[in-house]
């Protein structure tokens, strides 16, 4: 069975500091992962995605995420969070054979306090 | 270019009674795929549509039903509504169901649903 977990409900970080969030997977096959924002009130915004190639992939608004096969991880990370980044996170694996569908994960609120 | 629009962005229904949400999606991209979420947690598959053909469920009751017209909107249906139905319903579209799983989604801003 295909699964993302994101362990942190919340992570809290002051501006200017580096932000990491957690996820881990689990799939049969060749993964392709996703990260998703998700501001108040409003839908997804996809922010950055790993199919193959480099394990360091770089997306949106300064985010990049390190893919680590061998730890089943694909942890968002930014060198210097804004407090404009404030909002929840979802990780999502993307499964080929079974209808393209995604399975997210619950969710990680980030908090960027001035 | 517009993104995926839905509509209504906010409903409330009674239990029992039935509901009809809709979305529209980029020009251009023929898979539509429907998610709900309830609150706390993350997006569930509920249907994907291709070409007006359902290609694919997840785990929701058959109260639960869509299709998808010409023109690639899409409408989905839930009769009898339940309390427990109460969430934000996601439209998400892609180019092509065939382009392989690297393809990102694009989500419309989802219709919040109500049932009290």
């Amino acid at each position: 069975a295909q699964s993302v977990a994101q362990p942190e409900d919340q992570v809290n970080v002051a501006e200017g500091n580096p932000l990491t969030v957690k996820c881990t997977y689990s799939v049969s096959g060749n993964p392709y992962l996703f990260w998703y924002v998700q501001y108040p009130n409003r839908g997804l915004q996809f922010l950055l995605k790993y199919i193959t190639g480099d394990n360091l992939v770089k997306g949106s608004y300064g985010f990049e995420a390190e893919f680590n096969k061998s730890q089943t991880s694909f942890h968002l990370k930014k060198p210097s969070a804004l407090v404009s980044d404030s909002a929840l996170y979802f990780c999502a694996v993307r499964v080929v054979y079974n209808f393209n569908k995604f399975y997210f994960g619950s969710g990680t609120k980030l908090n960027v306090k001035p | 270019d517009a993104g995926v629009t839905q509509s209504p962005t906010h409903l409330i229904k009674t239990r029992g009674q039935h509901v009809t949400l809709r979305c529209s999606p980029i020009s251009g991209h023929k898979s539509v795929s429907w998610y709900q979420q309830v609150l706390g947690q993350g997006p569930q598959f509920i249907f994907q549509y291709y070409e007006k053909e359902e290609r694919g469920r997840g785990n929701f009751p058959d109260r639960f039903s869509a299709r998808q017209f010409p023109n690639y909107s899409s409408e989905l249906n839930v009769n009898a509504l339940l309390l427990g139905d109460s969430a934000l319903y996601l439209c998400a579209s892609s180019r092509s169901r065939l382009t392989g799983g690297g393809t990102e989604a694009f989500f419309g801003q989802g219709t919040r649903l109500t049932v009290v």
